[in-house]
């Protein structure tokens, strides 16, 4: 059972290049998050899901851009790479355990963007 | 707009105990959790405790919920090298999740 799969596991961009990051799940979740992950910063959400064909912004949203058109697949794409989205990405997905929403996290996908 | 915050370092001696403290801004909060992160790989769930408890214990992990003071700590019992990691402090409302900052917990052999 893979859980949530990142792809890639590496990347680097120059300045203005773009890109996707794709997230699978293979647990039926409803929900699926993208998440950057930056020194001293704690995780910050970038995007989020509650259903195939549904997204919505989160904390950090601008330069990014999001798609949900399958259940178990959600892309994060940066239009023109900024040095500023160089950090460590993660993708969740969750389900609903006695009301709490417990995440299931991907591997992470580490972005420079030079 | 809903805002964690946690101390970014702690170091313990093995065998003591570790206290891990969060605060939080958002009293809406239903559900607060503690996440776990190992280096190079993504947080993983530890506990989590409902808003309406004050106290939830599993094995070596008591959590401490003050919802008052919007207070919320994690204590590792016998605390062991295998504890050292990122701890993520975390509350949802609804289907957003929050994360704090991180707390690097280092034991010392």
């Amino acid at each position: 059972n893979a859980g949530v799969t990142q792809t890639p596991k590496f990347r680097v961009l120059k300045t203005g290049q773009s890109m996707t990051l794709l997230c699978a799940q293979d647990m039926n979740h409803e929900y699926m998050y993208w998440y950057r992950q930056d020194p001293g910063m704690g995780l910050r959400l970038i995007h989020y899901s509650v259903g195939e064909g549904t997204t919505a912004k989160g904390e950090v949203p601008d330069g990014y851009n999001v798609s949900r058109l399958k259940k178990q697949n959600f892309l994060l794409g940066l239009e023109s790479a900024a040095p500023s989205q160089t950090s460590v990405y993660f993708c969740a997905s969750s389900r609903t355990l006695s009301g709490a929403n417990v995440l299931t996290f991907g591997a992470g996908s580490r972005l420079t963007v030079l | 707009g809903e805002d964690v915050e946690q101390s970014l370092f702690l170091s313990v001696r093995e065998g003591d105990s570790s206290v891990i403290n969060c605060t939080y801004t958002d009293s809406s909060s239903t559900y607060l959790y503690w996440y776990k992160q190992e280096p190079g790989a993504g947080l993983q769930l530890l506990t989590y405790i409902f808003s309406n408890m004050d106290m939830k214990q599993d094995q070596r992990l008591t959590v401490l919920l003050n919802k008052k003071d919007k207070h919320l700590s994690l204590r590792i019992a016998d605390t062991q090298t295998g504890d050292s990691a990122i701890y993520f402090c975390a509350e949802s409302t609804h289907q957003k999740v929050t994360f704090g900052t991180g707390t690097k917990l280092q034991v010392i052999p």
